[in-house]
């Protein structure tokens, strides 16, 4: 089955610089990609995704980048704020068979003002 | 996006009985899931619900620990049985309508198990 490794575990960046959290998968069937933003005691939300056809997507300060012959992808989170502390978790499935989705580890990250 | 109303969205149950969680979809989706959230960790899948079929298990669950529902296209059931303190975690259902709208998620079930 699909195994998705997230690093890192844990972030910390001061207000205003950029981080990015790293992913690789291994089922090359994979074609789905999104990353979720978790806050304490709420259900993951979707912060962004990006299909198998493409290579990267933007969504104003968030964007995520594919490399599908390397299997991996990546989230980028440029001018950071404090808002955006939370658990980031990447996930992957086959979507086109209906699979579920397999997530990474998750990243703990810390934006200090 | 498909909207899921889950609920409970906690209990505190004694050892040994059973809960069963609920979960409706606001539009017909073909696949439903289930996930088990334990404290501090990532989302581990349970098992994956098929209206009309039974449900398929993931490694380390069982339909006797977790029995599910899929009665129609909108609405499923997971059942936590005999449990033990070990079972207290989050359980979340997810469901995917289309591949335009990736997956969305219940809002949890917060199980503690005394």
């Amino acid at each position: 089955g699909e195994n998705v490794e997230q690093h890192p575990s844990t972030l910390s960046v001061q207000e205003g610089d950029s981080a990015v959290i790293k992913c690789t998968y291994s089922d090359s069937a994979s074609n789905y990609f999104p990353w979720y933003k978790q806050e304490l005691g709420k259900r993951p939300q979707l912060i962004i995704d990006i299909r198998s056809n493409v290579g990267e997507k933007k969504d104003q300060r968030i964007a995520v980048t594919l490399n599908k012959t390397a299997k991996h992808f990546s989230l980028h989170i440029t001018e950071t704020q404090p808002e955006d502390s939370a658990v980031y978790f990447c996930a992957a499935s086959n979507m086109d068979s209906g699979y579920a989705l397999n997530f990474g580890k998750g990243t703990s990250l810390l934006v200090t003002p | 996006s498909a909207v899921i109303s889950q609920k409970p969205s906690r209990d505190i149950c004694q050892r040994g009985t059973s809960l069963t969680i609920q979960c409706q979809v606001d539009s017909q989706v073909t696949m439903m899931f289930w996930y088990r959230q334990q404290p501090g960790q990532s989302l581990t899948l349970i098992a994956t619900a098929n209206q009309g079929s039974e449900a398929t298990y993931e490694s380390g669950f069982v339909i006797d620990k977790f029995p599910i529902s899929r009665p129609n296209l909108t609405f499923s059931t997971l059942t936590v049985s005999n449990m033990s303190p070990e079972d207290s975690s989050i359980y979340l259902c997810s469901a995917s309508g289309s591949f335009n709208y990736g997956y969305t998620f219940g809002s949890g079930t917060r199980l503690t198990v005394v």
